[in-house]
Formats: C-alpha cells, structure tokens, sequence
C-alpha cells in the first residue's frame, strides 16, 4: 500500500515568517500535486510537479519535487493570514490512484 | 458554470436510512471518484470510473454503490446507513486522455447520520 507522509499536521505562525510542508514516500510518482482547501469547500489545485528536481514558483509559494519524484515540498516565504488552510500533496501514478497525504492545516496569526 | 457539482450540500437523516448523493461534471472529462473526508481531514478515495467502468473500488462497504448512467455524473447510494458513516464526500473528475492528472473536486456532502 503506498503511503504518503505529510508533516507537520498542524502548523500556526505569526504573519511574516517562512515554513516549509513536507510530504515523503517511498514510492516514486509520475506527478505530485498540492491542493489547498478552504473551509466548506472542495480541494483546488495549486500545482504539478512531474520531473524529478522540479521547482516551481506561485507568488510566495515554492513547490519542489524531488530528485527521484518520491518527496516533495511547499515553502511558504512571509506568510499571511489569506495563507491559512488546509494544504494537501496527492502523489499520481500513471493508470492509478491518486494518493492524498493527510494534510498540513496551516494558520496564520496576523 | 459550476465545473463539479454535488447535490445535496448537506444531508441529515437517521442511522438504517437509505440515501443518494449526486454528481455532474461539465468539464467533458472521462473520470470521475469518490471521496471521504473524515473529521481529521483525511481524503481518502473510495470509487473511481473512467467511460461509466468502474476502475478503482477501494475497501469500502458493500452499502455504498456507484452509478454512473453517463461520463458526466457519477452518483453515490448509500444503504442502511451507520453512524460512522457521517462525513463530507466529494466528487471529482479529471481527463485521464489528456494525460492531466489534476482532480477537480465539487464543494461536498456534509452527510450527518444520527
């Protein structure tokens, strides 16, 4: 059963300071996903990773896949408070299941 | 234009009760799943069809029964419900053709069973 590790689960920092999320596996996936779900809402994707080493930037936000597409990352630079939510990484294998992690809820104080 | 739409929002009724849950989607894609979301905000599949054929049915409960008449809908019924079954469930779908994984997910069923 593949699993993926999502840590820290829970994590409240003051508005301006940087954190990074983490999510581990030993599987290797053809794509990494992050979504970010508000409260009452669905999940919304907020990017693809798909090559091992892969960095890609959303504003403050920067997503790294991994070197063997086993792990990634989402580091937030000066956090705010419209930051706040639940973030979740789903690894994706070709022609099977998508694998949520169990997700990181982020708040942030102002 | 609502991509994935559910239907109802929210759902209350009593434990052995019967229920549905519906899907549309309107995003032409040719996958659609199941989800559970439990209080800890753990999103685990449990159904998934791709052209109306069932390719992924996880460990789930022989009370919970996908259809899916169309590509564009996928309903879920739900029998002789349980306490345990309280929950949010969303739909999703993607385009497995396009060979874009990303899901897009409908706003959920709050279903409550007491």
């Amino acid at each position: 059963t593949q699993l993926l590790e999502q840590s820290p689960q829970f994590l409240s920092i003051q508005e301006g300071e940087n954190l990074t999320v983490y999510c581990n596996s030993s599987s290797v996936f053809s794509s990494l996903q992050w979504y970010r779900q508000e409260p009452g809402e669905g999940p919304v994707l907020l990017v693809t990773v798909v090559t091992g080493g892969e960095v890609k930037k959303l504003k403050r936000l920067t997503f790294q896949f991994g070197d063997a597409r086993k792990d990634s990352s989402l580091h937030i630079t000066a956090a705010q408070p419209g930051d706040t939510g639940l973030y979740l990484c789903a690894g994706a294998r070709r022609d099977d299941k998508i694998i949520f992690g169990k997700g990181t809820r982020l708040h942030i104080l102002p | 234009d609502t991509a994935v739409s559910q239907t109802p929002k929210y759902l209350v009724t009593q434990m052995g009760n019967d229920k549905s849950i519906k899907c549309e989607q309107n995003l032409g894609h040719d996958t659609m799943y199941w989800y559970k979301q439990d209080s800890k905000k753990f999103l685990k599949i449990m159904f998934s069809y791709n052209n109306k054929e069932l390719i992924i049915n996880e460990t789930v409960p022989n009370r919970f029964s996908p259809k899916s008449p169309d590509k564009a809908h996928l309903n879920l019924h739900i029998n002789s419900l349980e306490l345990g079954d309280s929950a949010v469930y969303f739909c999703a779908s993607s385009s497995w053709t396009s060979g874009d994984e990303t899901q897009y997910f409908g706003p959920g069923t709050r279903l409550l069973v007491l």
